[in-house]
């Protein structure tokens, strides 16, 4: 079975500092990664798309790789800020156009 | 603007009655997406359509109905066989390579 993985369920960091949030999948075989951002009752905002056949994207202060072999992704989040408190969401599409969500890792910045 | 439309954000059902959540796009994409959202867990897959007039159950369709017979609009029914419906449900568009969402409408059972 494909499934989606996000360790920890629940992050806080003080302010300013860089952060990495973890996806991990079961698959190799992924058609793309996406990171959304979702904010409590609100709907998902995609943050980062990397296909298969990159490493990484960049948008900002965000950074998402990808290894395919070791089936993981990262979300990296230089000098955070407190807007950047929600929950952060990996979704896998394994080739037959439906994304695989993980749990989520709901982020918290403290001021 | 371009995007997804859900309507309505908020909606409240009685015991045994059927209630229909709308998604509308004007991106021109061709599949779109219905998902479940239940507190700490992820998005499950309800139904998904790949092209008008076509549609595929996902993980969890029990007690839902959906159509598709308009590119634009993929309307979702959670109808009385779904026990327990009280839910965040978010519609989804793929644009064949990256996913675009709505902003959801929460149901809830009273």
């Amino acid at each position: 079975k494909q499934e989606v993985t996000q360790i920890p369920a629940a992050l806080s960091v003080p302010e300013g500092e860089n952060l990495v949030l973890n996806c991990s999948f079961t698959d190799s075989a992924i058609y793309n990664l996406q990171w959304f951002r979702q904010d409590p009752g609100k709907g998902l905002t995609s943050l980062l798309l990397i296909q298969s056949s990159q490493r990484e994207q960049t948008s900002g202060r965000l950074n998402a790789s990808l290894d395919k072999s070791s089936g993981r992704s990262t979300l990296y989040i230089a000098a955070s800020q407190p807007g950047d408190s929600a929950t952060y969401l990996c979704a896998v599409t394994f080739g037959n156009e439906k994304l695989t969500f993980g749990t989520g890792t709901r982020l918290t910045i403290i001021p | 603007d371009g995007g997804i439309t859900q309507s309505p954000k908020y909606l409240f059902r009685k015991e045994g009655q059927n209630v229909t959540l709308s998604c509308e796009q004007n991106l021109n994409h061709d599949a779109m997406y219905w998902y479940r959202q239940d507190p700490g867990q992820g998005l499950r897959l309800i139904y998904y359509s790949q092209i008008v007039n076509d549609f595929q159950k996902g993980d969890i369709a029990e007690g839902y109905s959906v159509s598709r017979e308009k590119k634009e609009s993929f309307p979702l029914t959670v109808t009385s066989a779904q026990k327990n419906p009280t839910a965040f449900y978010l519609c989804a568009s793929w644009a064949g390579y990256e996913a675009f969402f709505g902003q959801g409408t929460r149901l809830t059972v009273v």
